[in-house]
């Protein structure tokens, strides 16, 4: 299978741990976004990557949240002293245009 | 104030019951519309881009029309098989994606 995966695929965490995540896009894409979703909503930007360099974040982007592309391949999303509210989906989607390829995403819950 | 919306939020068909969903944006200069499918508790998987007023894509029961302010899906004698949630999205600036908050199709035997 060469789509994009994300590990871990479920998460659940207690409120205030900080948890990590993983995407690795498709081999031959240089762009890299995060998404969150919750239910019934569609995909909310986070951040974008082109090869290792972070270019766009999303203003409602807490500073709890941050990202690294190193090296231009995988990428890591970190959230620190999780909340409640950060419960959602975690899409990672790869391009090498103008088309995204989304993973399976990873799935938060907060308790 | 909202830049892409999807209508209807729900919609329930039998099968061969054709239909459309709809997709209208705010943003100017388009540099593409997106359609995406997504089935419960996966990613997004992309069907079609349009680029400009007039353009129409096909993949099987879907076509995708598009106009200078919005974006039809057309689904035509629709299976069960075809039941997701549809969601559309455009460029916002930059590599800032927008999406839609999608229309959730189910389609009854």
């Amino acid at each position: 299978d060469t789509g994009v995966s994300q590990n871990p695929r479920h998460k659940i965490t207690k409120r205030g741990q900080n948890v990590t995540f993983r995407c690795d896009p498709i081999s031959e894409h240089n762009r890299l976004y995060w998404y969150r979703q919750t239910l019934g909503q569609g995909p909310e930007f986070l951040t974008y990557f082109q090869n290792e360099a972070q270019l766009e974040k999303s203003r409602l982007l807490s500073d709890r949240f941050s990202a690294e592309r190193p090296k231009g391949s995988f990428s890591t999303l970190e959230i620190q002293r999780t909340e409640q509210g950060d419960s959602a989906m975690y899409l990672c989607a790869s391009s090498a245009g103008e088309t995204q390829y989304f993973g399976p995403g990873t799935r938060l819950l907060v308790l | 104030e909202d830049q892409v919306t999807q209508s209807p939020e729900a919609l329930r068909l039998q099968e061969g019951e054709s239909s459309s969903l709809n997709c209208s944006y705010t943003v100017s200069g388009l540099r593409g519309l997106f359609w995406y499918r997504q089935d419960p508790g996966k990613g997004p998987e992309f069907l079609f881009t349009l680029y400009s007023a007039g353009e129409e894509k096909e993949k099987e029961r879907l076509k995708a029309t598009l106009t200078k302010k919005e974006s039809f899906l057309h689904i035509t004698a629709p299976k069960p098989e075809d039941s997701a949630t549809y969601l559309c999205a455009v460029p916002w600036g930059g590599q800032n994606f927008v999406f839609g908050p999608g229309t959730r199709l189910s389609v009854l035997p």
